[in-house]
């Protein structure tokens, strides 16, 4: 089975810190991406990666920067945690652009 | 471009209930469909998918078909459990090469009463 594992379930940061969140796939899979969910709103792309050190902007990449050095690993990065930054984040990977995507579990990410 | 367009809720059942939770779509080319099922405080898990017109997909008592003419992907059960309680996501796959992965509605919470 593919595992996508995302390092945090929930975290707690304060407004202006620089907040990492990271996704490890265990499939050797070439795409990875980061969702954030809200009510109301579903699941808005936030940035995805197609190959090492590739990146690509989603729908809302403003606030947001990310990185990945190993093919198995995608980092979010918060530059400067606001409030409106508080949200479920999910981070997803797939084999190929016609495949499914398999998802972690989430990170419930509150600024305060 | 893209979208997706499905039934927001809540949809409130009884156990034994049939189930649809209707899902249509706007593409260009030829687009791979899904439904995804996300359990409170869980990731989202891949329920079912159809990749072509008038296939069909099915799994844990859910089905849904490919219906090109209707642009439609309507999930459907026979039977609900309590169990069955999540919120339920349509999506679609590009096959046009679109390098920007799954495009989502905005999920369907279904509850299940005993």
């Amino acid at each position: 089975d593919v595992k996508v594992t995302q390092s945090s379930r929930y975290l707690v940061k304060r407004t202006g810190e620089k907040v990492f969140l990271e996704c490890v796939q265990d499939m050797d899979h070439e795409n990875m991406f980061w969702y954030r969910q809200d009510p109301g709103l579903g699941l808005r792309l936030i940035y995805f990666s197609y190959d090492v050190k590739m990146k690509e902007k989603g729908d809302i990449p403003e606030g947001y920067s990310v990185s990945r050095e190993k093919k198995e690993r995608f980092s979010l990065i918060l530059e400067s945690a606001s409030t409106n930054q508080t949200s479920m984040y999910l981070c997803a990977s797939s084999e190929g652009w016609h495949t499914e995507a398999f998802f972690g579990q989430g990170t419930r990410l509150t600024v305060v | 471009g893209n979208s997706v367009t499905q039934m927001e809720g809540p949809v409130t059942l009884s156990e034994e209930a049939f189930l649809t939770i209707n899902c249509t779509y706007t593409a260009t080319g030829y687009p791979s469909l899904f439904w995804y099922v996300q359990y409170p405080g869980e990731g989202l898990q891949l329920l079912l998918k159809a990749t072509k017109a008038d296939d069909k997909g099915s799994n844990k008592g859910f089905e849904a078909t490919y219906r090109k003419e209707t642009t439609s992907f309507h999930l459907e059960k026979g039977s609900v459990q309590v169990s069955d309680s999540a919120v339920y996501f349509c999506a679609l796959l590009n096959s046009g090469g679109g390098a920007d992965g799954l495009t989502f509605g905005k999920g369907t919470h279904l509850i299940i009463q005993p």
